[in-house]
């Protein structure tokens, strides 16, 4: 199974930093990689797919980048709402597989 | 509005048995593909099963497979998770979520763009 490893584990931010989260995979998984957050208590959403395609209705200040078995999520102005737990997901080949998640708290 | 509503979650003993429901609506349930995603305490999201849209298509976690089976009844809109040999580590929240396409020249990209509320798991005795 392709492994996702996923960096940072946890960070701290303020109302207005950027954010980088990153995801590494051990197999080139072309742009098959989307990111996901999650709030307590809450079910996943998804906010970019094919590594930079914005779901409909996510704000422009979500980003993504990246190819082959590097990618980044990119944050540009972080809002209170975006206080959460954030998830890379390889859909590449089955399984697949998310990477450990990264939260971002106050 | 697509909607979908897991049910089924339980306290179960090791060794025990289950079965989850996913209700949906809101979207055409019978030319959908589907997941079914869990989360343990504290932990973070494991991908578990996917079943085509006519069931012809199954793929299974290797930490599942064998034990688990991953059924749909389209007349039903309802899509199913049998869990068997439960283990103590299957105490999860378990989420199904619809696995959406978007073409692209050559390929389709994928991603889980629907998701219920989950329901939870408890394997302990």
């Amino acid at each position: 199974a392709i492994q996702m490893t996923q960096s940072p584990s946890s960070l701290s931010a303020s109302v207005g930093d950027r954010v980088t989260i990153t995801c590494r995979a051990s197999q080139d998984i072309r742009n098959d990689l989307g990111w996901y957050q999650q709030k307590p208590g809450k079910a996943p959403k998804v906010l970019i797919y094919a590594t930079s395609n914005l779901h409909s209705g996510v704000p422009s200040r979500f980003s993504g980048s990246g190819s082959g078995t590097d990618f980044t999520l990119t944050i540009t102005s972080l809002q209170p709402e975006d206080f959460a737990t954030y998830y890379c997901l390889q859909d590449y080949d089955y399984p697949w597989t998310f990477g450990q998640g990264t939260r971002v708290e106050f | 509005e697509a909607q979908l509503v897991e049910s089924g979650g339980d306290l179960v003993q090791p060794g025990g048995s289950l079965r989850l429901s996913c209700t949906v609506s809101g979207f055409t349930f019978s030319s959908s593909d589907m997941t079914w995603v869990r989360q343990a305490p504290g932990r973070g999201l494991e991908w578990v099963s996917y079943i085509s849209s006519s069931s012809s298509v199954i793929y299974y976690a290797d930490s599942v497979k064998g034990r688990f089976t991953i059924t749909r009844d389209n007349a039903k809109k309802s899509l199913y998770l049998e869990l068997n040999s439960l283990r103590a580590e299957d105490t999860a929240v378990y989420y199904c979520a619809r696995r959406q396409g978007s073409p692209a020249p050559g390929y389709i990209y994928y991603y889980l763009d629907v998701w219920g509320e989950g329901t939870t798991v408890t394997v302990s005795s």
